[in-house]
């Protein structure tokens, strides 16, 4: 079965410093993996996918993310935060399957102090 | 239309009551899924439909929970006698792909069910 851990449930940067938001999946399979950003009272947003082509992956509003299949993550990072940038972020895992649901982590917050 | 449209946008329901939580895809979406995402958790898969055929129902928490497309296009999740368990934000995806890699899914607003 896949899996998607979010380590810790929240991270406060101060505006302008390096966005970090950790991934890592376990997938017996090679996996898709997704990053989506919630703000509140929205649904879901696709900022970035992985699907096997190249390795680091650039999204929407600056964030990248890098697949590190040596070390199974799939870490989030913008270089430098915005106010807008508060939401809630959370990663996903697919496999290859026409049905081709999502497994989400628990998500992280992020905060922007000012 | 533009964007995945959920109905109504915030549900209150007595213990017991039946609902029924609506989805519009965008026109021509070929794949329907549903989510529910309970408070401070990320949303967890229900159901999916290609077309008009349920093709997995394995999320479904319990047989109090039915979900249809009967047209291939507008979705109803129905929630049978809530249980306050079932309090949680259930939300619509729809992809215009078989295979969501290549597009991913658009989510709609969700509806925010709320059992008292």
């Amino acid at each position: 079965a896949q899996s998607v851990t979010q380590l810790g449930s929240h991270v406060s940067v101060s505006e302008g410093a390096l966005v970090l938001l950790r991934c890592n999946y376990s997938s017996s399979v090679p996996p898709y993996l997704f990053w989506y950003v919630q703000y509140p009272n929205q649904g879901l947003q696709l900022l970035l996918k992985y699907t096997s082509a190249a390795t680091l992956v650039k999204g929407i509003n600056g964030f990248e993310a890098e697949f590190k299949k040596s070390e199974t993550s799939f870490h989030l990072t913008k270089p430098s935060a915005h106010m807008s940038d508060a939401a809630e972020y959370f990663c996903a895992v697919s496999d290859l399957g026409a049905n081709s649901k999502l497994t989400f982590g628990k998500g992280i917050t992020l905060s922007v102090r000012p | 239309g533009a964007g995945v449209s959920q109905s109504p946008r915030y549900k209150v329901a007595k213990r017991g009551q039946d609902v029924a939580l609506r989805c519009d895809p965008i026109s021509g979406h070929v794949s329907l899924f549903w989510y529910q995402q309970a408070l401070g958790q990320g949303p967890e898969f229900l159901t999916y439909f290609q077309n008009e055929a349920q093709l997995d129902k394995s999320g479904l928490p319990s047989d109090r929970f039915f979900a249809e497309r009967p047209e291939g296009s507008v979705s109803t999740l129905k929630i049978q006698r809530t249980q306050q368990e079932d309090s949680a934000v259930y939300l619509c995806a729809s992809s215009p792909a078989l295979q969501i890699q290549a597009y991913g899914y658009t989510f709609g607003s969700g509806t925010r069910l709320t059992v008292v």
